[in-house]
C-alpha cells in the first residue's frame, strides 16, 4: 500500500496565493520528503523532514509534520506560475507514491 | 542537492528492438537504485530495485526477462527493454538513494515504441 497520499488531488489558485497541500500516512516514519514534479520531468527533491521535527521552511515552502496525527502539509507562499507542478510526500523512504497533488498557479 | 542523470531523455524505438536506458548518480555513490515508470496522469509505480553486484528485485507484475536490470556500479544502474511492444510507451524514471536515505530523482525517460 501508498505511504503517503495526497490531497486535495488538485488544486488551482492565483498567483500570489499561497497554496496548502496535505499527506497522510499510516505507519510510523523516521522522515518525511515532498517532491516536485514538472509536466514530463522526474520528481525534484524539495525538502525532508524528520520524525522529530514539527516544521521546515526552505524559501517559500513551509512544511509541517504532525506524527501524532499521521500528517503533513506544504506550504508554497506567494506562489508563481512556475511552480505549476504536481507534488508528491513521501513517508519513511517507502518506495510508492501516492498520486499528488496537481498544482496549477495562474498568472 | 545530489544529481542523478538519465540517458536518452527521449527514445522512439520500433516494435520489436531493445531499449538501454542508463542511469547515473553524478556525485554520490548508490549501493541502490530504483527504477519506475509512469503513464500520463498518473503516479509512479515501482518496477524493480536495482542492487549493485546483485541481481535485481521486482516487483509483482514486472517480467524481468523483458526488463532487464543491470547494477554495474555503485554510479551506474541500466534498464533495457527488450523486444519493446508499443504498450511498453512509458515515461521511465530512476532514482538513488544517498546516504542518509534521500531518494534522488533522474529526470526520465520517454520511450515511444512504435
Amino acid at each position: 500500500s501508498q505511504q503517503g497520499e495526497e490531497d486535495p488531488q488538485a488544486l488551482s489558485i492565483q498567483e500570489g496565493e499561497n497554496a496548502t497541500m496535505n499527506c497522510s500516512y499510516k505507519t510510523s516514519i523516521n522522515n518525511l520528503q515532498w517532491y516536485r514534479q514538472n509536466s514530463g520531468r522526474g520528481l525534484v527533491h524539495l525538502i525532508l523532514i524528520r520524525s522529530n521535527e514539527r516544521e521546515k521552511h526552505s524559501g517559500r515552502l513551509r512544511v509541517t509534520l504532525d506524527t501524532s496525527k499521521k500528517s503533513s502539509s506544504l506550504l508554497i507562499t506567494a506562489s508563481r506560475a512556475a511552480d505549476t507542478a504536481s507534488y508528491f510526500c513521501n513517508a519513511g523512504n517507502m518506495l510508492t507514491f501516492g498520486g499528488g497533488t496537481r498544482l496549477m498557479v495562474k498568472p | 542537492g545530489a544529481v542523478v542523470s538519465q540517458h536518452p531523455s527521449w527514445v522512439i524505438c520500433k516494435s520489436g528492438t531493445s531499449v538501454k536506458i542508463e542511469c547515473r548518480s553524478l556525485d554520490f555513490q548508490a549501493t541502490t537504485m530504483f527504477w519506475y515508470r509512469q503513464f500520463p496522469k498518473q503516479s509512479l509505480m515501482l518496477m524493480a530495485t536495482s542492487n549493485e553486484g546483485s541481481k535485481a528485485t521486482y516487483e509483482q507484475g514486472v517480467e524481468k526477462d523483458k526488463f532487464l536490470i543491470n547494477h554495474a556500479s555503485l554510479t551506474l544502474s541500466t534498464l533495457t527493454v527488450t523486444s519493446a511492444h508499443p504498450e511498453d510507451s512509458s515515461f521511465y524514471i530512476c532514482s538513488a538513494r544517498d546516504s542518509v536515505d534521500t531518494q534522488y530523482f533522474g529526470p526520465g525517460t520517454r520511450l515511444t515504441v512504435l
